[in-house]
């Protein structure tokens, strides 16, 4: 059974460092695309990049690059976003999802882990 | 990047209706189009990709049509387990984008 379980929720002041992680089980790991989504409170979902852990090729968007890194530990079978220095704005629910398979055809997120809830708050 | 649209933004719809919503993406993208649902306090699901497919497991209640700019997802007969928020998002070029979101709740 393809898994994909996240690290718990944090509560952090603006300007720390975070690192939220996301361990896939029942597939090999190294072969499937994971993405991570954002949601902040109320609204919709957004699509902030994804990385294939068989060689930490990134992808990210726009409105993320340079404000996130994503990373990989595929002897961990883990996926990684993190923060260096969090912003107030950055509260919000994060999902990772695993893509269901190489290329674009297949670019379209099959498995969700559960969320992990970020809050930033002084 | 492809933005996307979807209508109405929400709907009041009764058990047993038939419900259809509407995805626009601002440019063609062949049939690289997903539907999620998701419910409140829970992680999105996938229902529908390359437009018409079901992922495994959704049951056929569910289907989706389109191709290049417009594209539907309908709900045959809405069961109250089935109230949530559905959104659409396009694969067929980077940065992957989402629609803003459906919320069908009861009438």
């Amino acid at each position: 059974e393809v898994q994909l379980v996240q690290s718990g929720a944090e509560v952090k002041k603006p300007g720390e460092s975070l690192k939220i992680s996301c361990k896939g089980s029942g597939y090999s790991f190294t072969s499937y695309w994971i993405g991570w989504v954002r949601q902040m409170p109320g609204k919709g979902l957004e699509w902030m990049g994804i990385i294939y852990p068989g060689d930490s090729d990134t992808r990210y968007s726009p409105s993320f690059q340079g404000q996130v890194t994503i990373s990989a530990d595929k002897s961990i079978s883990t996926a990684y976003l993190q923060w260096s220095s969090l912003k107030a704005s950055d509260t919000a629910m994060y999902y990772c999802a695993r893509l269901a398979g190489a290329g674009i055809a297949a670019a379209h997120f099959d498995y969700w882990g559960q969320g992990t809830l970020v809050t930033v708050s002084s | 990047d492809i933005q996307m649209t979807q209508s109405p933004s929400s709907l009041s719809a009764s058990v047993g209706d038939r419900v259809t919503i509407t995805c626009r993406a601002s440019q063609g993208i062949s049939n690289y189009l997903a539907w999620f649902q998701q419910k409140p306090g829970k992680a999105p699901k996938s229902l529908i990709y390359a437009a018409s497919s079901l992922q495994s497991g959704v049951p056929s209640k569910f289907s989706g049509s389109g191709s290049g700019t417009d594209f539907t997802l309908t709900i045959s007969s809405l069961q109250p387990e089935d109230f949530a928020t559905y959104y659409c998002q396009q694969y067929n070029s980077y940065p992957l984008t989402f629609g803003p979101g459906t919320k069908v709740d009861i009438k």
